[in-house]
Formats: structure tokens, C-alpha cells, sequence
């Protein structure tokens, strides 16, 4: 299978402990992004990388949330001292280049629960 | 501002009938590309179809069309003969290069239920 791969696919964790999500893209892919997802929302945009660079993050990013993506192939995106409000689909996804006709394409998702 | 709007929270189908589900956008940036995905209940995200800003021709997949009236700023997905494993919650999406980076935005989805 060549996607891209999430894991964990699900996560239960108490409040206040740290996750960690790790994403491998589909393998040519320069471009890596990560998106939230809430019940009966769209997808809510992250951050992305090009390469290994962090180009771009929105203001949902908090300080307790950052990614990396090392070596411009996997990434991680670890949340620090979760909250309730962090429970969500955590969906990562991969394009080649930055043109608008390149297609992303989204792993599995990992399902964040924080109880 | 909201680039993506779907205004049908849910649409019901029957099988082997045709669909369209709406989708409206907002752009002035004159490249741009839309995309429709397909979430079903499992949660991921499969893409369907995309279309360019300056594709002459409705993008075609299979059963999934686009129907894009650029003037309208509309790019509704059209369905043909609709089976059951069609049910799920359906996504548009826009990029364009506002700000430079491409950034895909989407819209709050229709959730298509198909019954026999």
C-alpha cells in the first residue's frame, strides 16, 4: 500500500497527558498537511510542510500543538497537556508541488478522545 | 470569509437514481482547483474528482461529474445511478493561491444517505 499512513488510528488519553500522531505520506509527495476534524464539520486546515519546512500554520494551532517533519519525509504532530476541546479526527494528507491541480490525499485519520 | 459553501446538510437518494450535490465557492485569485471527496462513516477521505479553473470540459470519474459554471462560481457533483455503498458524507474543497501557499479549504459537507 502506497497512501498515506496514519497512526495511531485511535487514541484514548486522560486530560492533561501528551499524544503524539505520526504521518507517512505517499513517498514522491513534497508537501505534507494536517487538518482537524470535528463532528458534523469539513475538514479544518493545521499546518503544512514543504519538504521539511513548516510553511504555514493556522491560528487553531495552539501553543500546545507542534509538528515536525524532520527529514521531509514523516511527520508528527504531538499535542501537549490535552484538553476536551482537542477530541477530534486528526487527518494528514500529501500533494506534489504546490500548483492547485495537484491532488491531496488524506491517510485514515487518527481519532483523538480525551476523556 | 467562507470560500466553500454547501447549503444541503443531508440529501436522500433513491438507488440506481441520479444526485447532484451543490457546492459554491469564493475566489478571485484565477487559478484555482476544486476537488470532491467521499467520507464515509469509517472516516477517511477518498478523493473523487477535480476540476480546474481553466478546464473547458466538466471533469468526469466514472459515475462522479462535475458540473462547473464558472461564471455562477458553482461546482456541483453530480452522481449517476446511485448504489447503496454511495452513502456517506461528501466534501468540496477549494485551492488558490491566496496568500501564496495553496492551502486547500473545505466546505461543511452533505451527508447523502441511499436507499433501496
Amino acid at each position: 500500500d502506497t497512501g498515506v499512513s496514519q497512526d495511531p488510528r485511535h487514541k484514548i488519553t486522560k486530560r492533561g497527558q501528551n499524544v503524539t500522531f505520526r504521518c507517512d505520506p505517499i513517498s514522491e509527495h513534497n508537501r505534507l498537511y494536517w487538518y482537524r476534524q470535528t463532528l458534523g464539520q469539513g475538514p479544518e486546515f493545521l499546518t503544512y510542510f514543504q519538504n521539511e519546512a513548516q510553511l504555514e500554520k493556522s491560528r487553531l494551532l495552539s501553543d500546545r500543538f507542534s509538528a515536525e517533519r524532520p527529514k521531509g519525509s514523516f511527520s508528527t504532530l504531538e499535542i501537549q497537556r490535552t484538553e476536551q476541546g482537542d477530541s477530534a479526527m486528526y487527518l494528514c494528507a500529501s500533494s506534489f508541488a504546490g500548483i492547485a491541480g495537484n491532488t491531496i490525499y488524506f491517510g485514515e485519520g487518527s481519532w483523538l478522545t480525551v476523556v | 470569509a467562507q470560500k466553500i459553501t454547501q447549503t444541503q446538510p443531508g440529501m436522500f437518494v433513491q438507488e440506481k437514481e441520479a444526485v447532484t450535490l451543490d457546492c459554491t465557492y469564493d475566489t478571485s485569485d484565477p487559478s484555482y482547483g476544486l476537488f470532491w471527496y467521499k467520507q464515509p462513516s469509517s472516516g477517511e477521505m477518498i478523493f473523487l474528482i477535480y476540476q480546474g479553473s481553466y478546464d473547458q470540459q466538466n471533469a468526469t470519474e466514472g459515475r462522479y461529474s462535475l458540473n462547473f459554471q464558472k461564471a455562477r462560481k458553482s461546482a456541483n457533483l453530480v452522481i449517476s445511478a446511485s448504489q447503496l455503498g454511495d452513502s456517506a458524507m461528501y466534501f468540496c474543497a477549494m485551492r488558490d493561491g491566496s496568500g501564496g501557499s495553496y492551502i486547500p479549504t473545505f466546505g461543511r459537507g452533505t451527508s447523502l444517505i441511499v436507499h433501496p
